[in-house]
């Protein structure tokens, strides 16, 4: 069965620089999300989005941004990286009704030197 | 307070055994759902089971399945005959509302527990 795919699976940054991580949904998955993991801590929710728009956001900087496209894969612009973003960053998918799983891409791990 | 609770940090089990983790959750919101991934140490996030706050059954899938006692808002995982290759980090979340009560669908995690299947 199809998966989430992210991409890259690893990037190693620059402080101050930028990155984009993209994220391809499962097919038919209509709302995608993004979670971020530090080293030893669970996973935060960032933000989701559901037929392209915006539909929660939660403890993501103002240096981050994302989007959702017409394909419905989405990215997320990382600017003026610091250390602190060195973490795990997955993407997630699931259909906007029914049971609602969630099913988690591989990740991209980003180390920001 | 918390949303999430794994009061269990470690737990050791010892192979062809059952372990039950615990969670338990906090939400005034009457539709919610809990969910059990497992995150191996090459660190995917593996979507183990789900449990719906309106279901009647206790969800099983395979060797894993979910307790779920919602007057006392737990919902521990139990794996039965446990293998080597569970040795993983657990974690559980929770979703709170719908798309009919306008909940956002996000997960919030608990802090996991570390389960090592031995020998």
């Amino acid at each position: 069965a199809a998966g989430v795919i992210q991409s890259p699976r690893h990037l190693i940054k620059e402080k101050r620089e930028t990155a984009t991580l993209k994220c391809y949904p499962i097919p038919r998955h209509d709302t995608v999300y993004w979670y971020q993991q530090g080293p030893g801590q669970d996973p935060q929710f960032l933000i989701s989005f559901y037929e392209k728009m915006q539909s929660d956001k939660g403890s993501i900087p103002d240096r981050f941004s994302a989007q959702q496209f017409s394909d419905y894969h989405s990215e997320l612009n990382m600017s003026s990286l610091e250390l602190g973003d060195s973490a795990l960053y997955f993407c997630a998918s699931s259909p906007r009704t029914g049971t609602y799983e969630q099913y988690f891409g591989p990740g991209t791990r980003l180390t920001v030197t | 307070a918390q949303k999430i609770t794994q009061t269990q940090p470690g737990m050791f089990v010892q192979e062809k055994e059952a372990v039950t983790l615990d969670c338990t959750y906090d939400t005034s919101d009457p539709s919610y759902g809990l969910f059990w991934y497992k995150q191996p140490s090459s660190g995917e996030m593996i979507f183990l089971i789900y449990q719906g706050s309106y279901d009647q059954q206790n969800a099983t899938e395979g060797r894993y399945s979910l307790n779920f006692q919602k007057a006392r808002k737990s919902a521990n995982l139990v794996i039965s005959a446990s293998q080597l290759g569970d040795s993983a980090m657990y974690f559980c979340a929770m979703r709170e509302g719908d798309s009919f009560t306008g909940g956002g669908n996000k997960l919030t995690f608990g802090t996991g527990t570390q389960l090592k299947v031995e020998l």
